[in-house]
């Protein structure tokens, strides 16, 4: 069966300090894989995603950059953290098919990470 | 531009009474849709999908869900909810490699 693996559970970071966030998906082949940010109190917001390695579309600019170096991980990072990325990173993955957004997608248990 | 819209920020029920979360969805064909839950501090599952087979769609712990073209809504229904159904519940639709996710609905359950 297919697992999906997010780390670390929490991050406490200081403005300004780098981010990594890695994601890794198990029992599957070349799924697509998504970043979602969750600010307090506010919905899903998708900030990334890939539908193979080396292939990364971006939904929003800002602060954040992914990477794909392999089929079945997927990288959040970032050089300098602001204030406002604050909030709960969730990774998922999709099958890959031809109309692949009409796939559920399958989602890790997330990050929160915390900027002071 | 392809949206979808959940009615009601937030519902509150008694334990044991019906449930029903409302989501719209804008399109000019029939997508995929889903609805999932969250709990705090977790991930979304999947509660269930509809992908053009029947129109009335069973899920996990009890809940199902009535895809109406011609309302264009995809509502979540439960017969009777219990307190661990208290979570976050996101209404979704198929895009190009992608999700379009509704805003969400907070589900509280009273005893």
């Amino acid at each position: 069966s297919q697992t999906i693996h997010q780390w670390p559970a929490t991050l406490v970071q200081p403005v300004g300090s780098p981010l990594s966030l890695e994601c890794t998906v198990e029992g599957t082949s070349n799924p697509n894989l998504y970043w979602y940010r969750q600010a307090a109190g506010r919905g899903l917001q998708l900030l990334f995603y890939s539908v193979g390695i080396g292939q990364i579309s971006s939904e929003v600019p800002q602060n954040l950059s992914a990477s794909r170096p392999q089929d079945r991980q997927f990288i959040l990072s970032s050089k300098k953290l602001l204030l406002s990325d604050s909030g709960f990173y969730l990774c998922a993955w999709s099958e890959d098919r031809p109309t692949g957004g009409n796939q559920p997608q399958h989602f890790g248990d997330g990050t929160r990470l915390s900027i002071l | 531009a392809q949206s979808v819209t959940q009615l009601d920020s937030h519902v509150s029920v008694s334990e044991g009474t019906p449930v029903l979360l409302r989501c719209n969805y804008s399109s000019s064909y029939s997508p995929s849709l889903f609805w999932y839950v969250q709990h705090p501090n977790k991930g979304l599952q999947l509660l269930l999908k509809y992908t053009s087979a029947a129109t009335l769609v069973k899920g996990i712990n009890g809940f199902e869900a009535e895809f109406k073209k011609s309302e264009t809504s995809f509502h979540l229904t439960k017969p009777s909810a219990h307190m661990s159904d208290a979570a976050e519940y996101f209404c979704a639709r198929g895009g190009y490699n992608k999700l379009i996710f509704g805003a969400g609905t907070r589900l509280a359950v009273h005893p």
